[in-house]
């Protein structure tokens, strides 16, 4: 079973910073996803990557497969980016699919 | 705007009773996946479906849960009886492609008093 560990479990930003949330995984897989849970509980996806980089507005997120290691980056972070920030290690045998879930970074922008 | 529907959004029940959770996954999708998630557990997937045939639902617990797509349009999961370790919000998604880029429903908020 793969292992899945988020950084730091909260952290509390001022508006503008640049913000890291790290995502590290036990056992190879075949793509990493980072999803973002608004205040509300609704669920957004952000990322589905499996190598290298993929930007999207202020939003980066990295893999390095060797190091089994994800990071999401938030360039000139806002209020509107608090949420709950969730990684998830996806393997794919065959059929069958295993997807194991972060625990979650609560993150806090302050204006 | 296409998206995800849901229905119950909340849902209070007695331990021992049938739940029955629906899901409208987005018009064109393929694939619809079943989440749980509680605050000890987080999340969980349960289930997952590609072009209505069940591929993988080793997350599920087998002799309470089930879950079906009767038809493209609605997806289904049935817990039965219900106990109280059941409370969960229960998610639905569904996408093109395994996971990528899943759209989320709001959730049902299930309580099994």
């Amino acid at each position: 079973k793969n292992e899945v560990e988020q950084s730091p479990q909260n952290l509390t930003a001022q508006e503008g910073e640049f913000i890291t949330i790290n995502c590290s995984y036990s056992v190879g897989i075949s793509a990493l996803h980072w999803l973002q849970q608004h205040p509300g509980g609704g669920i957004v996806s952000l990322f589905m990557l499996s190598s290298g980089k993929k930007k999207h507005g202020r939003l980066i997120a990295t893999i390095n497969i060797q190091e089994k290691h994800s990071s999401l980056h938030i360039t000139a972070s806002h209020p509107r980016d608090s949420a709950v920030y969730i990684c998830a290690a996806a393997l794919y045998s065959g059929s069958a699919r295993q997807l194991t879930f972060g625990s979650g970074t609560q993150l806090t922008v302050l204006p | 705007d296409a998206r995800v529907t849901q229905t119950p959004r909340h849902k209070v029940t007695e331990m021992g009773q049938e739940v029955t959770m629906r899901c409208q996954p987005i018009l064109g999708h393929n694939t619809v996946f079943w989440y749980r998630q509680t605050m000890m557990q987080g999340l969980e997937l349960l289930a997952y479906f590609r072009n209505r045939a069940p591929l993988d639902d080793s997350g599920m617990p087998k002799d309470r849960f089930s879950a079906e797509m009767p038809d493209a349009t609605l997806a289904t999961l049935k817990i039965q009886p219900s106990e109280p370790r059941d409370s969960a919000v229960y998610f639905c998604a569904s996408g093109l492609a395994d996971f990528s880029e899943q759209y989320f429903g709001p959730g049902t908020r299930l309580t099994v008093t």
